[in-house]
């Protein structure tokens, strides 16, 4: 089945310790976003990949970064994080950018820092 | 800027019943879309239904279906004969048809079905 992956399911980090979030996707889909949502919060995008053009929110903090070597593939990259930034990480995708297109989301990756 | 309100945090219903999910939004454009979207315990986020604000036609699927009165920009999710595989998380969210393609999510209801 076409599908959105993400590992870990579970990451554990400590305070400052950089950590790696992988979304995999088999849709071929032209759009990957990542989410963070907060427990009993709504998501909150951070950015997304239009093919291989990037769009950070305006209130993302520059702690957060992500890359997408190639339509499959996307990361988000916690440079130093922090307590606050304990989530669930969402991936999602899409197949285009036009505001009525399907989002599909991963199960997540629930990050916990120590 | 698009907000969206949804009133009620939880809500809990018997098996079979019908229950209906709330949500308000608010905005001064006339092309959007409206989504619900289910989030099942420890399970990825699914769409439940979408709406085109251009079509008057209530959007159905199966037993889920909308109430969507754009003119007092309401948009409530009705579930017949529930299951209890429609306990999940439920958000209502908002996208503008021009320019940022961005999602609005709700607070979201959290809705447990009782055996």
């Amino acid at each position: 089945d076409a599908m959105v992956i993400q590992n870990p399911r579970y990451q554990v980090t400590q305070f400052g310790k950089p950590v790696t979030l992988s979304c995999s996707q088999t849709l071929n889909h032209n759009v990957m976003y990542w989410y963070q949502q907060k427990s009993s919060q709504a998501p909150k995008l951070l950015f997304h990949y239009y093919d291989k053009d990037f769009n950070n929110e305006a209130d993302t903090p520059d702690n957060f970064q992500s890359r997408r070597p190639n339509t499959s593939f996307c990361f988000l990259d916690i440079r130093s994080p922090g307590l606050g930034d304990a989530a669930m990480y969402l991936c999602a995708t899409s197949r285009e950018r036009n505001s009525g297109s399907e989002q599909f989301f991963g199960p997540g990756t629930r990050l916990t820092v120590l | 800027a698009q907000t969206v309100t949804q009133s009620q945090p939880e809500m809990s219903v018997q098996e079979a019943e019908t229950v209906t999910l709330s949500c308000t939004y608010d905005t001064s454009e006339n092309n959007y879309y409206l989504f619900w979207y289910k989030q099942p315990p420890s399970r990825q986020m699914i769409l439940v239904i979408r709406q085109e604000a251009y079509k008057q036609q209530n959007a159905t699927e199966n037993r889920f279906s909308v109430n969507f009165q754009k003119a007092a920009k309401s948009f409530s999710l009705k579930i017949s004969d529930s299951q209890l595989g429609d306990t999940a998380m439920y958000f209502c969210a908002f996208v503008s048809n021009f320019g940022n393609e961005k999602l609005t999510f709700g607070t979201g209801t959290r809705l447990t079905i009782i055996p």
